[in-house]
């Protein structure tokens, strides 16, 4: 996977927009850009992906520049549940010895989001 | 709620001992894939299975073993446990097996070696 770089930690008051940054400067052209979360000891939450155009469900919004070498994640309205930390993940295609592929995550540390009242 | 079911969620048992984690995965979803998390060394990737086939091996021990059965629901197996296992034991399933399929993780088993 394509190394990320992320701030170790943010802070966000409620009710406000959490933007998240992510680098990764070294993304080839059919990597996926994920995000997950784990709020404390919990399994990892998907939140969203995308490859190359900006994309948007119910719980975020993301948004790849156009050189793809950097993306946001947009908590528009953060709330004191949101408060874990959020793990940007690039994605490509392994292959095994079969030549099947295969699509591990690769967790790095991640950013502690706070959110505060 | 993701949909993926883990039993137990809390495991206690002593070194030397074997244990056998259970992972059910969303229905639909034909991959099932084991993390694991310590504090040392974060969330790592342990195995795949697709369909019942293993898929692609991570950073997972000889003593450590999992299969996939014809309902798609997996164990994985330690054996010979030492202190060092201690960790979260995550199991996420997908539809599809590859980068463009989304995993959806269980709530995960404490195993607490002694």
């Amino acid at each position: 996977d394509a190394k990320t770089t992320q701030p170790t930690s943010m802070d966000c008051a409620e009710g406000r927009a959490a933007n998240l940054p992510c680098n990764h400067s070294t993304i080839s052209g059919n990597e996926y850009v994920y995000w997950y979360r784990q709020i404390h000891s919990q399994g990892p939450q998907y939140i969203i992906h995308g490859l190359k155009n900006n994309e948007t469900n119910e719980m975020a919004s993301l948004i790849i520049t156009e050189d793809r070498k950097s993306s946001t994640l947009i908590l528009p309205h953060a709330t004191l549940r949101d408060t874990a930390v959020y793990y940007c993940i690039v994605r490509v295609d392994y292959h095994n010895a079969g030549g099947t592929s295969y699509g591990k995550l690769t967790f790095g540390q991640g950013t502690i989001l706070t959110v505060h009242p | 709620d993701s949909g993926v079911t883990q039993t137990p969620k809390h495991l206690i048992t002593a070194t030397g001992q074997r244990v056998t984690l259970r992972c059910s995965p969303r229905s639909g979803d034909l991959s099932v894939y084991w993390y694991q998390q310590s504090l040392d060394q974060g969330l790592q990737f342990l195995i795949q299975y697709y369909n019942g086939e293993e898929r692609a091996k991570g950073n997972i021990l000889e003593r450590f073993s999992a299969q996939q059965f014809p309902d798609l629901h997996s164990e994985l197996n330690l054996s010979s446990l030492e202190l060092g296992d201690s960790a979260l034991y995550f199991c996420a399933s997908s539809v599809g097996s590859g980068r463009a399929s989304e995993q959806y993780f269980g709530p995960g088993t404490r195993l607490t070696v002694t």
